[in-house]
């Protein structure tokens, strides 16, 4: 089975900052991940599929990248509405993984 | 606009297997680019996969549960459902069905609200 893990656990951020989590993957994967936003009582909703793709209709401030085994979700300049905890989630095998998730919390 | 929505018990009890349905609106669950997943996620925790169905009825389901899951459709009904065996307090989630796109990419494009299933005597 493929784990993921998700560094840090929890960040404190201000609005503005420039937020980096990171997702890494215990084999290669190529790109196949995907990372999700969920806000409390919600479901998850998609940000980028295939490590870096833009899902339809996300603010362009939100960017993914890496491959293998190492990947990054960056959002550029963190606004009000980002505040919530971010899944990533990986799909090379017929299974599916999740990592832990890492919140994004107010400083 | 897909929509999906899933029902059943919200309380099981040890032992006991949970059911839940997710009912698709706003798209055929025949469609071929889809499967139909259930994903749980334990009160104050991260989300753990479950499985997912074609609507032939090809399942895939997460190693770990799957000596107690079962995933069904009912393409009739635009339906798909989830058993799950043996039920413990471990077991407590808020569980929830999503699409998944399945072309060369996969990831899950739309998820029901959620329901919340304790698993208490």
């Amino acid at each position: 089975d493929i784990q993921m893990t998700q560094s840090p656990s929890s960040l404190s951020a201000s609005v503005g900052d420039r937020v980096t989590i990171t997702c890494q993957a215990s084999q290669d994967i190529s790109n196949y991940l995907n990372w999700y936003q969920q806000k409390p009582g919600k479901a998850p909703k998609l940000l980028i599929y295939d490590a870096s793709n833009l899902e339809t209709g996300v603010p362009s401030r939100f960017s993914g990248s890496g491959s293998g085994t190492e990947f990054t979700l960056t959002i550029s300049s963190l606004q009000p509405d980002d505040f919530a905890t971010y899944y990533c989630q990986q799909y090379k095998s017929f299974s599916f993984t999740f990592g832990p998730g890492t919140k994004v919390d107010i400083k | 606009q897909v929509q999906l929505q899933e029902s059943g018990p919200g309380l099981v009890k040890p032992s006991q297997t949970l059911s839940l349905t997710c009912t698709v609106s706003g798209g055929s669950i025949s469609s071929g680019d889809y499967y139909w997943s259930w994903i749980r996620q334990p009160p104050g925790k991260g989300l753990e996969w479950i499985g997912y169905i074609y609507y032939s009825g090809s399942t895939y389901y997460n190693p770990s549960l799957k000596s107690r899951v079962t995933i069904s459709v009912d393409t009739s009904k635009n339906q798909f459902s989830l058993k799950l065996s043996s039920v413990t307090a471990a077991d407590t989630a808020v569980y929830y069905c999503a699409r998944v796109y399945y072309g060369r990419q996969r990831y899950f494009d739309y998820w029901g609200q959620g329901t919340l299933v304790t698993v208490s005597s």
